[in-house]
């Protein structure tokens, strides 16, 4: 069975970056995109965007576009989500979905100065 | 940008209860591109609908969707104490805009 693992929980000062990472097992990487989704806390779901593994094409959530930029290792079966330019409105846990059906565990941004 | 607007907010019910929640589109979801999840606390969204009304893998029949167009629905037929959790909507026909979630709270 697929399982997506996370890279552990970040601390940012404002305006820096982060890259989190999304790493599957498996052989289902490039059959369907990945997605990103980030819940602030106390707060719903708001979906990122998402990256086709199979061929690299992305499509962001317009609030974010310019500032996300999400990749994929076909060779090492591992997707990445990096944001730029963070603020304190950034915090928050970030998934990453295979599907829709699987999910990484989340990994915790905290953005304080 | 489509916007989805899930009511009620909360929805407070007793075990054995049906629950009845709707999530509505400010323009037409293309292709029936409509999902439900359930999230506990601390935990990731688990997918329960896709397609509007196709269960996904594992989940009981208790849970159905239904609806086309702007208007979507999730039923669950008896509520078990397992089910008392946050409910959000998601289309993914453009882009993939989440609903700002139900919540089902033990009355």
């Amino acid at each position: 069975q697929v399982q997506l693992v996370q890279s552990g929980a970040e601390v940012k000062k404002p305006g820096a970056s982060v890259k989190v990472s999304c790493k599957a097992s498996g052989d289902t990487f490039t059959t369907y995109g990945i997605s990103w989704v980030r819940q602030a806390p106390g707060q719903g779901l708001e979906w990122m965007g998402w990256i086709s593994a199979y061929n690299g094409n992305t499509n962001y959530a317009q609030k974010l576009q310019g500032r996300v930029t999400m990749t994929t290792d076909t060779s090492t079966s591992t997707a990445y989500m990096e944001l730029r330019s963070l603020r304190s409105d950034d915090t928050a846990v970030y998934y990453c979905t295979l599907g829709a059906t699987v999910w990484g565990q989340g990994t915790l941004v905290t953005v304080s100065s | 940008e489509i916007v989805l607007t899930q009511s009620p907010g909360t929805l407070s019910l007793s075990p054995g209860e049906r629950a009845t929640l709707s999530c509505r589109a400010s323009q037409s979801v293309s292709s029936s591109y409509l999902a439900w999840y359930q999230q506990k606390p601390g935990q990731a969204p688990r997918l329960l609908i896709y397609g509007a009304s196709s269960r996904a893998t594992g989940i009981p029949d208790r849970f159905s969707g239904s609806g086309s167009g702007t208007d979507f629905t999730l039923t669950i037929s008896r509520l078990e104490p397992e089910d008392f959790a946050v409910y959000y909507c998601q289309q993914y026909g453009s882009s993939g805009t989440f609903g700002q979630g139900t919540k089902v709270e033990i009355k």
